[in-house]
């Protein structure tokens, strides 16, 4: 059964503080993806990797970094927490090469809130 | 850019009632097309999808056809079950400037009552 989990399903953090998302896949997936998730808007694309040590900007990276260190595991990193980085985050890994579509396995999400 | 609209929610019915959940998209090309749904706490897993025109994607009871006349990608079922209660996102696989990546609607939350 194919596998994305994330470190929290939900956390609390203060406004300045650093966060970090984990993400861990166990299908040798090379494809990795951050997205955030708000009512009304869908899922937006923060940072995606198409492979180890790569990353790209997705839609809205501003405020936000990824390493992808090994394979498996891609990290989101809220550098200094605000309020308005209070989300859904949903982490997703793919199984499909350079101009297929395949298909986007995600995790169950992390509920993350800023005070 | 390539987008994606979703009919709005929440859609409200009864078991047993016959589904549609509107979709439309604007892109460059031939997009493959898919629909994923999530149920409460979990994330998303997909349901369908449909890589050329007029291809039928099906699961579940559920049905979706590739409309390039009218770029639409609605999605149907015949009799709803409560199980069905979840929130269903249309997506598209956009490739632009290189970059590859989904364009998912704003969502279309669903409920079904007994």
């Amino acid at each position: 059964d194919v596998k994305v989990t994330q470190s929290s399903r939900y956390l609390v953090k203060r406004t300045g503080e650093k966060v970090f998302l984990e993400c861990v896949q166990d299908m040798d997936h090379e494809n990795m993806f951050w997205y955030r998730q708000d009512p009304g808007l869908g899922l937006r694309l923060i940072y995606f990797s198409y492979d180890v040590k790569m990353k790209e900007k997705g839609d809205i990276p501003e405020g936000y970094s990824v390493s992808r260190e090994k394979k498996e595991r891609f990290s989101l990193i809220l550098e200094s927490a605000s309020t308005n980085q209070t989300s859904m985050y949903l982490c997703a890994s793919r199984n499909a090469g350079w101009g297929e579509s395949g298909e986007q396995y995600f995790g169950p999400g992390t509920r993350l809130t800023v005070t | 850019g390539d987008s994606v609209t979703q009919m709005e929610g929440p859609v409200t019915l009864s078991e047993e009632a016959f589904l549609t959940i509107n979709c439309t998209y604007t892109a460059t090309g031939y997009p493959s097309l898919f629909w994923y749904v999530q149920y409460p706490g979990e994330g998303l897993q997909l349901l369908l999808k449909a890589t050329k025109a007029d291809d039928k994607g099906s699961n579940k009871g559920f049905e979706a056809t590739y409309r390039k006349e009218t770029t639409s990608f609605h999605l149907e079922k015949g009799s709803v079950q409560v199980s069905d209660s979840a929130v269903y996102f249309c997506a598209l696989w956009s490739i632009i400037q290189g970059a590859q990546k989904l364009v998912f609607g704003q969502g279309t939350r669903l409920t079904i009552n007994p």
